[in-house]
């Protein structure tokens, strides 16, 4: 049974660097069978994906972010990063990892992490 | 970016059956993924490539889609079936995109 774990800083002061990290357990981030993905859900509100990575390193990012993302991964660790820069209160939410399946054309999430929450304030 | 518009509420009495819509243009031409989130939650896949079911969910979820518009039906919505529900859509010619959601309430 594949699993992900966030792990990372719960509040982050206006301006800075947010940082997370998934780890994956009962599946390896190398198989190349998958996309590895960051989602986030402020408060009361709805998904938003923020962009994906794959084994090989390539990347995709939301355009709206696109400014301030960074994803990579490290498959020694089998884990991958998002680090999210310049945050401000807008950037407050619960942040998800997930691996994305791909299949007859399209892509989805079958497996989510359990969500972090990430507040920005000072 | 693909342009998914759900309702934000629908409401239902228990035993009855709940409709919810999705939104896009030529939507029936995409393969459409649906996600349960209960509160505190992270989203489950309830149904996948318009009308599949994954093991373990019941086979009062449906899924519909065509034209302009795919729809998750629930049969015989239960109490347990309150929650918010998110449409999404990708693929090679468009890029990843979730519905605003729908917030089913069961009366």
């Amino acid at each position: 049974q594949v699993q992900l774990q966030e792990s990372g800083p719960g509040l982050v002061k206006p301006s800075q660097t947010l940082s997370l990290t998934c780890t994956v357990s009962g599946g390896s981030i190398s198989s190349g069978d998958y996309y590895w993905s960051w989602i986030r859900q402020p408060p009361g509100k709805g998904l938003e994906w923020i962009g994906y990575i794959y084994y090989s390193g390539s990347t995709y990012y939301n355009p709206s972010l696109k400014s301030r993302v960074t994803i990579s991964v490290d498959t020694s660790k089998n884990q991958f990063s998002l680090k999210l820069s310049s945050v401000t209160a807008a950037d407050t939410a619960v942040y998800y990892c997930a691996r994305v399946n791909y299949g007859s054309g399209s892509y989805l999430v079958d497996y989510w992490g359990q969500g972090t929450l990430v507040t920005v304030s000072s | 970016s693909y342009v998914l518009t759900q309702p934000p509420s629908v409401s239902v009495a228990p035993g009855k059956t709940a409709r919810i819509t999705c939104g896009g243009n030529n939507i029936g031409s995409k393969s459409v993924h649906w996600y349960q989130q209960k509160p505190g939650q992270a989203p489950v896949l309830v149904i996948y490539y318009d009308s599949d079911r994954p093991s373990g969910i019941p086979e009062r979820f449906s899924g519909s889609n065509s034209g302009n518009t795919a729809t998750l039906t629930i049969s015989r919505v239960e109490a347990g079936d309150e929650a918010d529900y998110y449409c999404q859509v990708w693929d090679s010619s468009s890029d990843p995109s979730f519905g605003g959601g729908t917030k089913l309430t069961v009366l």
